[in-house]
């Protein structure tokens, strides 16, 4: 079946700096990709989605500037959390639609982010 | 704007019991559902999916039904067991047919 990697799957970092997390599709080509980000007993709120070769459109209220998404090629999305700030901690989750199938999108194990 | 919600965010079932799970979506053009099971520290792992032009659809021990009148969607779960304790989320794909709209989610918690 299709699968969804992320690294890391873990990440603890200082205020102030930037941590890059990847997204690849393993086994399939993802012209779209999503990146989400879940509070702790929370739901998935969708920060932006990211086509392979163009610019990521960013939901309303996400920082563009904070959250730099990067959609170089069909397997690969990275998200990069600029300046990070305890706030920003929390479960970054990405998926990738299958270019052969609309409908069907697959989700990484994501990524926990803890800013000190 | 577009929004999915739930009816409970808790649930607690006796292993072997059945298990009912609701959404409710705002818009009534949406074309696509889909249940997910998250559990603690993972991300949603899909465990069905319905389109519009379905009122029912039936998988391995799960049954997700659909109710366009009142824009209502069920999961439905038989003889539940304790792997299926998880957090089950219902999405929504958005009116412009670009990404998932995710409800709050139900805790199931099953008991043995």
């Amino acid at each position: 079946g299709a699968v969804v990697s992320q690294h890391p799957s873990r990440v603890i970092c200082k205020s102030g700096t930037s941590v890059k997390i990847e997204c690849r599709s393993l086994d399939f080509q993802a012209t779209t990709m999503f990146w989400y980000r879940q509070f702790p007993k929370q739901s998935l709120m969708l920060m932006a989605t990211s086509n392979e070769g163009s610019k990521a459109t960013y939901e309303q209220g996400v920082e563009k500037d904070k959250f730099l998404i990067n959609h170089a090629s069909l397997t690969l999305s990275t998200l990069t959390v600029t300046s990070a700030h305890p706030e920003d901690s929390s479960f970054y989750i990405c998926s990738a639609r299958d270019r052969a199938n609309y409908y069907e999108q697959y989700f990484g194990p994501g990524t926990r982010l803890t800013v000190t | 704007g577009e929004s999915v919600g739930l009816h409970l965010p808790t649930l607690s079932v006796q292993e072997g019991d059945n298990s009912i799970i609701n959404c409710a979506y705002s818009n009534s053009a949406s074309d696509y559902f889909i249940w997910y099971k998250q559990e603690s520290g993972k991300g949603p792992q899909f465990i069905i999916d319905i389109r519009s032009n379905m009122d029912k659809r039936q998988g391995q021990r799960v049954t997700v039904l659909l109710n366009k009148t009142v824009k209502h969607l069920s999961l439905q779960i038989a003889a539940t067991q304790p792997g299926d304790s998880a957090v089950y989320f219902c999405a929504v794909l958005n009116q412009a047919g670009t990404a998932l709209i995710f409800g709050k989610g139900t805790t199931l918690s099953v008991s043995s």
